[in-house]
């Protein structure tokens, strides 16, 4: 399994404003994930992260709201732009998710707040 | 297009006692494999057990295992001799596949335990 760190772990946040949350994993993987839990709610898939190629896109998230890089095999970014109060939620991002069981390990989480 | 329903908002069971969390599954895959992570209120993710589609006996891992009716297309997670460490959020999940050999998850929409000493 593969040990992910995520920074910040929480931010409060101005509403217009972005904010830029880092994920690191401790081995080279080749897909990350990017998952929004709303409070109360479940998750939600946000993005698939391919290394080399553009992000993949869940319905109803969009790439000018949601960038993402991923700049190697250890790496990626997930920028919430244009914020607003909708935008609360939990982001996590996770690595795994190939061979037989396709079991996903997560980061911590980034806790956000929007005012 | 698969789904996960939890039906139970919030469970609660006596320490050192047994609960079962329910999980319905809906899929046209013949192929599946499902899921079940704990989340703590510090928010992360904990995987806890998989169940494949084809595997012949239920999965266990520990204190956790998993009812796997495939007829009535449910995967239950059963918790034995719960712990006041297990109050937390579960959710159940299944794989689907994006291509290339990886796969997304899936989540139910969750039940909160809460384990009374």
């Amino acid at each position: 399994s593969a040990v992910i760190s995520q920074k910040p772990s929480r931010d409060i946040c101005q509403r217009g404003t972005s904010l830029t949350i880092q994920c690191q994993v401790d081995s080279q993987v080749t897909m990350m994930f990017w998952y929004r839990q709303q409070p109360g709610q479940s998750l939600t898939l946000i993005a698939t992260a391919n290394q080399g190629s553009e992000a993949t896109y869940e319905s109803g998230f969009v790439i000018d709201k949601f960038p993402i890089s991923r700049p190697n095999l250890t790496f990626s970014t997930l920028t919430v732009s244009n914020m607003s109060p909708e935008d609360s939620s939990i982001y996590l991002c996770s690595a795994g998710g190939q061979g037989a069981r396709g079991e996903q390990y997560f980061g911590p989480g980034t806790r956000l707040t929007v005012t | 297009a698969q789904k996960i329903t939890q039906t139970q908002p919030g469970m609660f069971v006596q320490e050192k006692e047994a609960v079962t969390l329910d999980c319905t599954y809906d899929t046209s895959d013949p192929s599946y494999g499902l899921f079940w992570y704990k989340q703590p209120s510090s928010g992360e993710m904990i995987f806890l057990i998989y169940q494949g589609s084809y595997d012949q006996q239920n999965a266990t891992e520990g204190r956790y295992s998993l009812n796997f009716q495939k007829a009535r297309k449910s995967a239950n997670l059963v918790i034995s001799a719960s712990q006041l460490g297990d109050s937390a959020m579960y959710f159940c999940a299944m794989r689907e596949a994006v291509g290339g050999g990886y796969n997304k998850l899936i989540f139910g929409a969750g039940t909160r335990l809460a384990v009374h000493p």
